[in-house]
């Protein structure tokens, strides 16, 4: 198993666009977390994502939503980019909610807005 | 509020020499601490949680409810140590559902 897969690796976008981010589990984790690690700074949870239901969200704007697919990988978007969203974006899995400790984390896209 | 404070950005030992990472928290409720580890280019991952009780890679840390602190410790660091220390903390049990990091601590273990 490669592990926690994302991407894009990086990516470039322009105030105002729009992003979409993909994550895929490590296979059999149903559980997936989005978390936005700015430079300097430890990772912010966004969501988490179980059986493709939303159990948690973090305190981001509503610029901010994410779907789980059926197959358990998940997307993020971000509408009306601003230039502070600039940052790295990592997903995590786990076999369910309460597993935080058997969560592994993927690679990350790095987002940089202009 | 929950927060997770990592007072030091940067730390520096030689080689052979003991290693305090401070990690303080709040939190209303009983919480469940971690220490998360990124080594150059490589993914966060995690290296020890309290309810466990382990040494690993010579590292431990005690939970101590009445400081509320979580302090990471190796008697001896090694280069290999070098890389970026997060501590963290849920609800226990994953109660809360996602865990809220402090802002790391930079270990640097020079030769």
């Amino acid at each position: 198993d490669a592990g926690v897969t994302q991407s894009p690796t990086h990516l470039i976008k322009t105030r105002g666009q729009h992003v979409t981010l993909r994550c895929s589990p490590i296979s059999g984790h149903k559980s997936v977390s989005w978390y936005q690690q700015v430079l300097g700074q430890g990772p912010q949870f966004i969501f988490q994502y179980y059986e493709k239901e939303e159990r948690g969200r973090g305190n981001f704007p509503d610029r901010f939503s994410a779907r789980q697919f059926p197959n358990y990988s998940s997307e993020l978007n971000v509408n009306a980019l601003l230039l502070g969203d600039s940052a790295l974006y990592l997903c995590a899995s786990s076999l369910s909610p309460e597993r935080l400790y058997e969560q592994y984390f993927g690679p990350g896209t790095r987002l940089t807005v202009t | 509020a929950q927060r997770v404070t990592q007072p030091e950005k940067l730390l520096s030992v030689f080689k052979g020499a003991p290693v305090e990472l401070k990690c303080n928290y709040s939190y209303s409720g009983s919480p469940e601490l971690f220490w998360y580890v990124q080594y150059s280019r490589q993914r966060l991952q995690l290296l020890l949680r309290h309810i466990s009780r382990e040494s690993i890679k010579g590292f431990t840390a005690d939970l101590n409810k009445g400081e509320t602190s979580f302090h990471l410790k190796k008697p001896f660091a090694q280069e290999e140590d070098s890389a970026m220390y997060y501590c963290a903390l849920s609800g226990f049990l994953g109660s809360q559902g996602n865990l809220i990091f402090g802002k790391g601590t930079k270990l640097s273990v020079k030769p």
